[in-house]
């Protein structure tokens, strides 16, 4: 089982260049979800994906925007990208319900410059 | 907005020493659920409690929902090694959504 499958692991940008980050999931999960993550603090959620066809800002959405592609695939979009959004970003997929555990991807170490 | 608190931001600890981290609601929460990242990783899913004062244990680690289901804990004994890493809790909210506290690293001393 694959799980939750981030592309890339690693990427360094230019101030301004845009970039796609993907994520797809194998687990038939409604929920998709778009965290970034800084050193030393916890999880922001950029954008969240309740089921196919929806998509719901987060706590920190400017400069993003998502796209949920189909019920598998999730993307998220760095138009042009700045030295702030410097971060790990992190896609999460969870099954239907409220009681159930939320299942992450390995990470997107992003840098800008 | 809901909000969970979470402290410490960090622990340092002897090996074998004991580690506690808590987190605190605004509001009631409808289950809790804890995650671990190891450094470098990714959270990964420990336990969820759902009940008023559920306590669960996983061999040294043992999780406690408060009885107004607004805090919760979660308790190492004599740390290891492998215990390393940033714990995390999260809630649920109203909206069947997920609110993160902002987790306690875990830091063993040599």
């Amino acid at each position: 089982n694959a799980g939750v499958t981030q592309t890339p692991k690693f990427q360094v940008l230019k101030t301004g260049q845009s970039m796609t980050l993907q994520c797809a999931q194998d687990m038939n999960h409604n929920s998709m979800y778009w965290y970034r993550q800084d050193p030393g603090m916890g999880l922001r959620l950029i954008y969240y994906s309740a089921s196919e066809g929806t998509t719901d800002k987060g706590e920190v959405p400017n400069g993003y925007n998502v796209s949920r592609l189909n019920k598998r695939e999730f993307s998220l979009r760095l138009e042009s990208a700045a030295p702030s959004q410097t971060s790990v970003y992190f896609c999460a997929s969870r099954g239907y319900g409220g009681d159930t555990e939320a299942f992450f991807g390995q990470g997107t170490r992003l840098t800008v410059v | 907005g809901q909000q969970v608190m979470q402290i410490p931001q960090y622990q340092h600890v002897q090996e074998g020493e004991d580690f506690t981290t808590y987190c605190n609601s605004s509001t009631t929460l409808s289950n809790i659920q804890w995650y671990k990242q190891r450094p470098g990783g990714h959270p990964v899913f420990l336990i969820q409690l759902v009940k008023s004062g559920e306590v669960k244990k996983q061999k040294r680690l043992t999780f406690q929902f408060g009885e107004a289901k607004k805090n919760s804990s979660l308790h190492i004994t004599a740390t290891q090694t492998t215990d390393v890493g940033t714990y995390f809790c999260a809630g649920r909210d109203s909206n069947y959504q997920l609110i993160w506290g902002a987790g306690t690293k875990l830091i063993i001393k040599p």
